[in-house]
């Protein structure tokens, strides 16, 4: 079945402790990106990724990482949390016409 | 600046009427449309786009959006709403400075269908 996976699904953690977030793709695609969602903000993208070792900064970049080492793999890293980090986070891939989004994984950042 | 507005933050219709969730956009060439459901506890789900030819599009579930160039706007529209289609719905639109990987959201709209 084609499909974006996010691990883990929740987490609740303390400020400072670094984690993360992985996302993997079974569609070949080149593209991927990350998002979060916060009530009345809809969804902002993070980072972007363009190919294997190509990524890039979205609209609210600041605070994480990422890194694109295999073609199917996208993790999200954040080094030192922080509570305006809480959030709901997702993961989609793309055709380049339609994104395709993973379960979400809801952060919280005590 | 490339934007969408979903002026509505919640949407409530009766069981078996027809429903519309509003969006408009704002972009400096041609819209690449889309419109995303969110299901409670789910990621997001695609429904439709547009990207060029018919105005009217036909999406999953039933849905279908119209595009009008002159106001701007890609509402998404239903013809009988049932309650299983209560969710967030979220209007989005191609970033053209970001290439095709990105799209800007709209805040999205609560849609609440009621028996």
């Amino acid at each position: 079945e084609a499909q974006v996976t996010q691990n883990p699904r929740y987490l609740i953690t303390v400020t400072g402790k670094k984690l993360t977030v992985t996302c993997s793709q079974n569609m070949n695609h080149e593209y991927m990106s990350w998002y979060r969602q916060d009530p009345g903000l809809g969804l902002r993208q993070i980072y972007y990724s363009m190919n294997v070792e190509v990524t890039d900064k979205g609209d609210v970049p600041e605070g994480y990482k990422v890194s694109r080492k295999e073609k199917r793999n996208f993790p999200l890293i954040l080094e030192s949390p922080s509570p305006n980090q809480t959030s709901l986070y997702f993961c989609a891939s793309s055709t380049g016409n339609e994104q395709f989004f993973g379960p979400g994984t809801r952060l919280t950042v005590l | 600046a490339q934007s969408v507005a979903q002026p509505e933050d919640q949407v409530n219709v009766a069981e078996g009427n027809p429903l519309t969730v509003k969006c408009t956009y704002s972009v400096s060439g041609n819209p690449y449309l889309f419109w995303y459901v969110q299901y409670p506890n789910r990621g997001l789900q695609f429904l439709l786009k547009y990207i060029t030819g018919d105005n009217l599009v036909k999406g999953s579930y039933g849905f279908e959006a119209e595009f009008n160039k002159s106001q701007t706007s890609f509402h998404l529209k239903k013809p009988s709403a049932l309650v299983s289609d209560s969710a967030l719905y979220f209007c989005a639109v191609r970033d053209e400075s970001g290439g095709y990987n990105k799209l800007i959201f709209g805040a999205g709209t609560r849609l609440a269908v009621h028996p």
